[in-house]
């Protein structure tokens, strides 16, 4: 199974750059690495999405090494909205059958 | 709004009672999730309809758990006989079938078995 580790919790300041990083050494060649968001009681929201060495969106950076068993989100200067649990994705493919994996995730709390 | 909606958004039930969560997708996707998500973990995936076929359903927890989605639109679960471990947020998703499989989550449906 494509099983995911993240650091579980993670602390920052307003302002400050945070990266997470997610272990997924049993990934599939041709699977993406997701990252969502998630706020209490709210269904996890998009945050970006890659393949392979950097993608960046207006959120944040995604940046996957070329062995590709880990990745790192980065979030450009934190705000106190930002906190939240954030998740890597990737999926385990068997058959032509998909099986989404989420990781336990990373909560981080962004302090004033 | 055009995002994936769900219903109810929460549910109160006794043991034993069987329950139907609905999810309705974004319009133009064809694939839908469906996960269970308890306290402090991430999702766990259950099931995915590629239209309306079901592709996937060995995750399920039990025999207890089924899942439709008769015309490929909208999907249903159901849980009978309910029991308390049962209580949890049950999310829905539906995707594009592409090779980047995004996501995109509906507000879930909290259930609470008592």
């Amino acid at each position: 199974l494509a099983k995911t580790t993240q650091p579980i919790s993670m602390d920052s300041y307003e302002g400050q750059e945070v990266n997470i990083t997610c272990s997924h050494n049993n990934i599939a060649t041709n699977d993406y690495i997701t990252w969502y968001q998630q706020f209490p009681s709210q269904g996890p929201r998009f945050i970006i999405q890659g393949y392979k060495t950097k993608v960046t969106n207006e959120v944040a950076s995604l940046f996957i090494p070329a062995d590709r068993k880990s990745s790192t989100l980065s979030l450009p200067r934190v705000s106190l909205s930002d906190t939240a649990v954030y998740y890597c994705l990737v999926g385990e493919r068997s058959g032509g059958s998909y099986i989404p994996t989420f990781g336990r995730g990373t909560s981080l709390i962004v302090h004033p | 709004d055009t995002g994936v909606s769900q219903d109810p958004r929460h549910k109160i039930t006794k043991r034993g009672q069987n329950v139907t969560f609905r999810c309705d997708p974004i319009s133009e996707h064809n694939r839908l999730y469906w996960y269970r998500q308890t306290l402090g973990q991430g999702p766990e995936f259950l099931t995915y309809f590629q239209n309306e076929a079901q592709l996937e359903k060995s995750r399920l927890l039990s025999d207890r758990f089924s899942a439709e989605r008769p015309k490929g639109s909208f999907s249903t679960l159901e849980i009978q006989r309910t029991e308390q471990g049962d209580s949890a947020m049950y999310l829905c998703a539906s995707s594009l079938h592409r090779d980047q499989e995004t996501q995109y989550f509906g507000p879930g449906t909290r259930l609470l078995v008592l």
